[in-house]
């Protein structure tokens, strides 16, 4: 079975650009998260999305959006690149929505802004 | 890959040797908890998880204690492999009111080295 599909695997972008990074969960899942992980510290979260619905929000700017499609694949787009935006962005996927689902992680897509 | 532990509290420990790695969580009202492995270039991979009306739980090789009182996690790793060097994450899900999501904190983390 193919785990938690995340692309591309690495991006390299210019300041004041846009980017999407696309998710596919695991089969059977129909919650996606996304966190970021910016190097030397832990993931942090930014949106969960469970049955095309935003779930929940982090602490990110509203240059971060994202969307859930029917097939419960997700795209996290980030406006107005800046250079703080450099990081992994990791995708996750549960089964359910609710509390106390543990996640799967994919391997992530290292963005980088110069 | 690239590293993710650059600046993280290091553990060192010898190839069979017993490694603890301890977790201070935030919140008093978080329920559930799962200690992640990530390796460099990898996402988090899933080792243990305990739900906060447990104490103890333990998996192959592992296992995770959970202290409510003073908010400390901690994993036992038993016979330490050079496979387990990596960066160990401790998450929290605190069920906050009147939501119903998914969202965890993460700890930021702890390498452990093994050596050979």
């Amino acid at each position: 079975d193919a785990g938690v599909t995340q692309s591309p695997t690495h991006l390299i972008k210019t300041r004041g650009q846009q980017v999407t990074l696309r998710c596919s969960p695991i089969s059977g899942h129909k919650s996606v998260s996304w966190y970021q992980q910016v190097l030397g510290q832990g993931p942090q979260f930014i949106f969960q999305y469970y049955e095309k619905e935003e779930r929940g929000r982090g602490n990110f700017p509203d240059r971060f959006s994202a969307r859930q499609f029917p097939n419960y694949s997700s795209e996290l787009n980030v406006n107005a690149l800046l250079l703080g935006d450099s990081a992994l962005y990791l995708c996750a996927s549960s089964f359910g929505g609710g509390a106390n689902y543990g996640y799967t992680f994919g391997s992530g897509t290292r963005l980088t802004v110069v | 890959g690239e590293s993710v532990g650059l600046h993280l509290p290091t553990l060192s420990v010898q190839e069979g040797d017993n490694s603890i790695i301890n977790c201070a969580y935030s919140n008093s009202a978080s329920d559930y908890f799962i200690w992640y492995k990530q390796e460099s270039g990898k996402g988090p991979q899933f080792i243990i998880d305990i739900r906060s009306n447990m104490d103890k739980r333990q998996g192959q090789r592992v296992t995770v204690l959970l202290n409510k009182t003073v908010k400390h996690l901690s994993l036992q790793i038993a016979a330490t492999q050079p496979g387990d060097s990596a960066v160990y994450f401790c998450a929290e899900n605190m069920a906050e009111r009147g939501y119903n999501f998914n969202k965890f904190y993460f700890g930021s983390g702890t390498k452990l080295n093994v050596k050979p």
